[in-house]
């Protein structure tokens, strides 16, 4: 199955700044997915990234907040944009598995804290 | 609305005890289903996936079953182990193709000695 890196696994940042996680996948992917799972909560997709083309965005996320980059097959970017407190999440990128039918692969996902 | 209920949302067993986690789901049409393995601070790791046409399927220890006509599926662990401590997530799959998921909140295992 395939293997991501996700970058970086924590961070604690300060409100009204940025922060750019990166995943980089060991094999070539159509789509990429990014997910936020705030305390206690399922995981909930942003958006679906698709390389040559601008990302997708599900209700309730907007490009101008998390701006993402898919410059190639195996790599993408998710930027969490003039972040609050409210921000503190674990965000996860995701692949669809192309060995194993129906089956996706999840980063080890970026622990957040905005103070 | 698509959703998925898990049961139940925390659970404390003694390590070598069997127990079972129950998974819900209201998701329409139905492709598969898939149970995952979420420990802290990493991402699910994908335990079993089942389709319409499959009722059982085991992954070591682990164990899922799908009943499509009531909607509902359980993950049973066997013979628990420390290391089984952690967030057990039932994940629905609408048909339709893209990335229809919905994910249950998870139930928290904790195996203690």
């Amino acid at each position: 199955s395939a293997v991501i890196s996700q970058k970086p696994s924590r961070d604690i940042c300060q409100r009204g700044t940025s922060l750019t996680i990166q995943c980089q996948v060991d094999s070539q992917v159509t789509m990429m997915f990014w997910y936020r799972q705030q305390p206690g909560q399922s995981l909930t997709l942003i958006a679906t990234a698709n390389q040559g083309s601008e990302a997708t965005y599900e209700s309730g996320f907007v490009i101008d907040k998390f701006p993402i980059s898919r410059p190639n097959l195996t790599f993408s970017t998710l930027t969490v944009s003039n972040m609050s407190p409210e921000d503190s999440s674990i965000y996860l990128c995701s692949v669809e598995d192309a060995v194993k039918l129906y089956g996706y692969t999840f980063g080890s996902g970026t622990r957040l804290t905005v103070v | 609305k698509n959703q998925v209920e898990q049961s139940p949302q925390s659970l404390i067993i003694l390590e070598g005890k069997n127990c079972t986690l129950q998974c819900n789901y209201t998701v329409s049409p139905f492709s598969n289903l898939r149970w995952y393995k979420q420990d802290t601070g990493r991402g699910p790791v994908s335990l079993t996936i089942m389709t319409f046409s499959e009722n059982t399927k085991s992954n070591g220890r682990y164990t899922a079953t799908l009943d499509a006509d009531t909607k509902q599926s359980s993950l049973h662990i066997t013979a628990s182990q420390l290391s089984d401590s952690a967030s057990y997530i039932c994940v629905v799959s609408a048909a339709g193709g893209g990335n229809k998921l919905t994910f249950g909140t998870g139930t928290q295992l904790k195996v203690e000695l």
